[in-house]
């Protein structure tokens, strides 16, 4: 069954410190690639997104990921994190076979100490 | 522009009833899906439905139903409530049915408890 792993349940991090989460999927043929995130009170907000091209993409706030088909990875990076970054994040995978269908990881809860 | 907007905000209901959940897509999308967020949980893809018609079924039961209306909106019903009920659910619009470049754009979602 396709599925999304996301390594991570709760990150904590003090500001200023380099993020980097994990996210793992299973699904052999193309696929867009999605980071959400979910501030708290707010609704889902997209992050960034990959469809095709380069596998290094850059989405709002300082945020990139790098696609890497070989490992089925799409992992999210931030080098210096900010208080503001408080959120739950989610990575999602639309096949391209599956119509709009999107598949969630289960999130990763970042906390961000002042 | 306003971006997905969905109504009630909040609901409360009782085992065993009925609810209707009501969203409206971005101006010009025609493509609808829903999602259920469990507390803790990311979102879990109930339906999909394009130009009024099913496209896609998650892993739900029967109680669970949808439909898409000539002016895209959409309605989600859910019958014979179960406490496992409780959660978020979020409507998301795209332009397009599938394929590269096809974005969903999620709204802010009903918290529905069931009691």
């Amino acid at each position: 069954a396709q599925s999304v792993s996301q390594h991570n349940h709760h990150v904590i991090l003090s500001e200023a410190a380099s993020l980097e989460l994990g996210c793992n999927y299973s699904y052999g043929g193309t696929v867009n690639l999605f980071w959400y995130v979910q501030y708290p009170g707010q609704h889902l907000q997209l992050l960034l997104k990959y469809f095709s091209g380069d596998p290094l993409v850059k989405g709002i706030k300082g945020f990139e990921a790098e696609f890497i088909k070989s490992k089925f990875s799409f992992n999210l990076r931030k080098p210096s994190v900010q208080w503001s970054d408080t959120a739950e994040y989610f990575c999602a995978v639309n096949p391209y076979s599956s119509a709009s269908k999107i598949i969630f990881g289960s999130g990763t809860r970042l906390s961000i100490r002042p | 522009d306003a971006g997905v907007t969905q109504s009630p905000t909040h609901l409360i209901k009782t085992r065993g009833q009925q609810v209707t959940l009501r969203c409206s897509p971005i101006s010009g999308h025609k493509s609808v899906s829903w999602y259920q967020q469990v507390l803790g949980q990311g979102p879990q893809f109930i339906f999909q439905y394009y130009e009024k018609e099913e496209r896609g079924r998650g892993n739900f039961p029967d109680r669970f139903s949808a439909r898409q209306f000539p002016n895209y909106s959409s309605e989600l019903n859910v019958n014979a409530l179960l406490l496992g009920d409780s959660a978020l659910y979020l409507c998301a619009s795209s332009w397009e049915l599938a394929g590269s470049y096809n974005e969903q754009f999620f709204g802010p979602g009903t918290r529905l408890t069931v009691l």
